[in-house]
């Protein structure tokens, strides 16, 4: 069974920085494509990044772009997501997401003073 | 970007009946379209892909049809369990977007 286990959200003041995870289990993590998609309270969905199977080809968003980095850890089955340059905007649960369309249970990030 | 609109915003429905929602993009995506489920306080769930690729565990009630810019989502005989926000999203190309979303009621 496909299981996707954010952690790392939290509590962080504008400008501050967070490293998101997310441990992958019950298919083979290094054959896929992940996303980070996120999703601010009450409202809908926004894609965010992609990485590609290796690690070599990443994608943002452009509202992220500069201040996020997708990364992942083929060997760890981990999937993360560095967010330096916080702001309250960025507020929103953080899913990782599977290219077959599996998501894990997402992680809040709340930036505010 | 490609921007998908969805209508309706909201319906509320007896169960039973047929639901359809829609969803337009702003450019032809071929039919790099997927519909998702999500209800409260849970993660979005795959409903349908590639427009109309069913998948497997979802119930043969929802159905999806469309290409290029116009796309359906269709729920014959709606379930209460149902109850639900419904978003289309296109992976045609970046970034990636995700429709407003369809917040499905039942009466």
């Amino acid at each position: 069974e496909v299981q996707l286990v954010e952690s790392g959200g939290g509590l962080v003041q504008p400008g501050g920085s967070l490293r998101l995870s997310c441990a992958a289990s019950g298919f083979t993590f290094s054959s896929y494509w992940m996303h980070w998609v996120r999703q601010a309270p009450g409202k809908g969905l926004v894609w965010v990044s992609r990485i590609n199977s290796d690690g070599s080809s990443t994608s943002y968003a452009d509202s992220v772009k500069g201040r996020f980095t997708i990364s992942r850890d083929n060997a760890k089955n981990t999937l993360y997501l560095q967010m330096n340059s916080l702001r309250a905007e960025d507020t929103a649960v953080y899913y990782c997401v599977l290219a077959t369309g599996n998501w894990g249970q997402g992680t809040l990030v709340t930036v505010s003073s | 970007e490609i921007v998908l609109t969805q209508s309706p915003d909201f319906q509320s429905v007896t169960p039973k009946e047929k639901v359809t929602i829609t969803c337009r993009a702003s450019q032809s995506i071929g039919s790099s379209l997927h519909w998702y489920q999500q209800k409260p306080d849970q993660s979005p769930k795959l409903l349908i892909k590639y427009a109309s690729q069913s998948i497997s565990g979802v119930p043969s009630r929802f159905s999806g049809s469309g290409s290029g810019t116009d796309f359906t989502l269709t729920i014959n005989s709606l379930e209460a369990e149902d109850a639900a926000t419904y978003y289309c999203h296109q992976s045609s190309s970046l970034p990636f977007t995700f429709g407003p979303g369809t917040k499905v009621d039942i009466k």
